[in-house]
């Protein structure tokens, strides 16, 4: 089976821009947990959603928005991009949000912000 | 605040001997701890999973987990050069959110 899976592997944007990263669950997967990871730090919590809905939100200003289909995959969107926001953004998969579901990591996406 | 703290490393451990990497953890309302591995420039891998007090064994890879003194610990035997790594310890709090720590870069010298 497939895993998780995120695009664009890489992206470079100018400050002010907007940009939006891809996410597909592995298969039977509910919930996409979205976390931003700066070099030499752990993962920061962005987002999680499961069937659809906003189920947890971290400590990122409104210019962080993101969305989940039907088929269950999810879009981060980041408006007014600052040099800060250069980071490596992961997206996790896992059935349920409660304890005793594990998360699975994609790829991640590169985001250079210049 | 929540917070998930780890020994930052790098920890320097001889190829075959026993690994050590721990965690200590601040919400006492938390549920499930995980370990996951991270090798430089890639995404983080589950590697184990814990949500009881005691130990728990697969592979060369042992989690202890203390409730009562919210410390989490993995042990890794038998340490190979292909274990150099940065372990990351995350704990799922209360609210069912990921809290993570900052990373422990592991070295295993040949």
């Amino acid at each position: 089976d497939a895993g998780v899976t995120q695009s664009p592997t890489h992206l470079i944007k100018t400050r002010g821009q907007q940009v939006t990263l891809r996410c597909s669950p592995i298969s039977g997967h509910k919930s996409v947990s979205w976390y931003q990871q700066v070099l030499g730090q752990g993962p920061q919590f962005i987002f999680q959603y499961y069937e659809k809905e906003e189920r947890g939100r971290g400590n990122f200003p409104d210019r962080f928005s993101a969305r989940q289909f039907p088929n269950y995959s999810s879009e981060l969107n980041v408006n007014a991009l600052l040099l800060g926001d250069s980071a490596l953004y992961l997206c996790a998969s896992s059935l349920g949000v409660r304890s005793g579901y594990e998360q699975y990591f994609g790829p991640g996406t590169r985001l250079t912000v210049t | 605040q929540k917070e998930v703290e780890q020994n930052s490393g790098p920890l320097s451990v001889p190829e075959g001997a026993i690994a050590s990497l721990n965690c200590t953890y601040s919400d006492r309302g938390s549920q499930s701890f995980f370990w996951y591995r991270q090798y430089s420039g890639k995404s983080p891998e589950l590697i184990m999973f814990i949500y009881s007090n005691g130990d728990k064994e697969d592979g060369r890879f042992t989690a202890q987990l203390n409730k009562a003194s919210q410390y989490v610990s993995l042990l890794i035997r038998d340490s190979q050069p292909s274990d150099s790594a940065t372990y990351l310890c995350a704990v799922m709090d209360s609210n069912y959110q990921l809290i993570w720590g900052a990373g422990t870069k592991l070295i295993i010298k040949p």
